[in-house]
């Protein structure tokens, strides 16, 4: 069963203006880890940030950060100051503990950054 | 540097044909996985090896199998291939299971088609 949700299938920012792409995650476990990856037009899978349950301050890494909100099963990547590089797609994924081994993806959300 | 290679960028095979798609790390890693990229569904996990010859299976294993003889070497096999097979694979590696902030490597893909 799906665990992970992305309802954004698009977005669309403006160079240099914050975007958040949309991650909401079920899970019954109380630890586990969340991640989201960068996929541009070549088709690599890039790790932009994580972001642990027990983790007490949210994840940042430059210009990218994560809205953890445990309580609403969210973790919100936010990009601050676009640039038309992070056109791309990005996945949301989640390891938890009971199934460590496993990564489970979102369906992903494209993004679109024009000038 | 990290890799994870995959031996083929693009595949053309023919319906009921066995085909093989090779994965090889070089980071020691113990866990391996396959997964498979569809538009609007995004990664889903066939497979996932946390040992040599160990393997469990993902969310859509059907028409698949795998072999881990070799701790660098993932290999997925398709034994009779199908149309609907014909999609985007990717492999990944990642640490033993523990570490929960440990992200996984992707190779660059496998573009399969089947006629």
């Amino acid at each position: 069963a799906q665990k992970i949700t992305q309802t954004q299938p698009g977005m669309f920012v403006q160079e240099k203006e914050a975007v958040t792409l949309d991650c909401t995650y079920d899970t019954s476990d109380p630890s586990y880890g969340l991640f989201w990856y960068k996929q541009p037009s070549s088709g690599e899978m890039i790790f932009l940030i994580y972001q642990g349950s027990y983790d007490q301050q949210n994840a940042t890494e430059g210009r990218y950060s994560l809205n953890f909100q445990k309580a609403r099963k969210s973790a919100n990547l936010v990009i601050s100051a676009s640039q038309l590089g992070d056109s791309a797609m990005y996945f949301c994924a989640m390891r938890e503990v009971v199934n460590t081994d496993k990564l489970i993806f979102g369906t992903g959300t494209r993004l679109q950054v024009f000038p | 540097d990290v890799k994870v290679t995959q031996s083929s960028r693009y595949l053309v095979k023919r319906t009921g044909e066995k085909v093989f798609l090779e994965c090889v790390q070089d980071m020691d890693h113990e866990n391996m996985f396959w997964y498979r990229q569809d538009p609007g569904l995004g990664l889903r996990l066939i497979y996932f090896s946390y040992d040599v010859k160990m393997k469990e299976k993902g969310d859509i294993p059907e028409g698949y199998s795998v072999s881990r003889e070799k701790k660098e070497r993932f290999s997925l096999i398709l034994e009779s291939a199908s149309t609907n097979q014909t999609s985007m694979y990717l492999c990944a590696s990642s640490p033993r299971a523990g570490r929960m902030n440990t992200e996984a490597f992707f190779g660059q893909g496998t573009r399969l088609t089947v006629v």
